[in-house]
């Protein structure tokens, strides 16, 4: 069955770097690319960016700044956010889903907690 | 790129059918027919409900319905239940291969 397994929860202080994985399984991960969305505590979900597990390529959007990085592993069948720079604002729950066959997300990771705290 | 606009809330009565709006504009909702709609019970992943504006994944409840006119999107919850309660997020791919979130509904059971 398809699973996305996702890294556990960090704490980290402004300014600082955070690596975030989503770990696939139970299908050909070059197949379908991979979205990140972010939720700040208490508010909506905003799409991050999407990387083709295939070849490598990545779209983000407008709205995130350019600290964010979006690569994968093909060996590993991982998909990693990496966000540098971090501020207070950057706390949230960071989900990785899959990009189904059509525009839509069919599954997705469990969520990891990112906490920016001083 | 800007939000999709939806309700803040919308509530029923058991068994009563609620829409919810999803308004775009011609460079994601309206352009495209890749609008998704998901639901997100507290502490918990969204789950896809409805995609390519109408489609539902294999094994989905037939009371969610959904459909789109123009720039908005919608979609219909019929024979509400108590386990509907949740927030309800729609989703469009945009003219800059990009997508973009709703700003969210909460939908309350009475």
């Amino acid at each position: 069955q398809v699973q996305l397994v996702q890294s556990g929860g960090e704490v980290t202080k402004p300014g600082a770097s955070v690596k975030v994985s989503c770990k696939a399984s139970g299908y050909i991960f070059s197949d379908y690319p991979i979205h990140w969305v972010r939720q700040a505590p208490g508010q909506g979900l905003e799409w991050m960016g999407w990387i083709n597990a295939g070849n490598g390529n990545t779209k983000y959007s407008q709205n995130i700044p350019g600290t964010v990085t979006i690569t994968r592993d093909t060996s590993a069948s991982t998909v990693y956010l990496e966000m540098s720079g971090l501020r207070h604002e950057d706390t949230a729950i960071y989900y990785c889903a899959r990009k189904s066959g059509s525009f839509s997300s069919d599954f997705w990771g469990q969520g990891t907690l990112v906490t920016v705290s001083s | 790129q800007s939000a999709l606009t939806q309700p803040a809330s919308v509530s029923g009565s058991p068994g009563q059918s609620i829409t919810i709006s999803c308004t775009g504009t011609s460079s994601d909702v309206g352009g495209y027919n890749y609008v998704s709609w998901y639901q997100q019970h507290p502490g918990k992943a969204p789950k896809l409900m409805i995609y390519d504006v109408t489609k539902r994944p294999s094994g989905l409840s037939n009371r969610f319905s959904a459909s789109k006119s123009g720039n908005t999107a919608s979609l219909t919850i019929s024979g509400l239940q108590a386990e509907d309660e949740a927030d309800y997020y729609c989703s469009s791919y945009t003219s800059s291969s990009t997508f973009v979130f709703g700003t969210g509904t909460k939908v309350t059971v009475l």
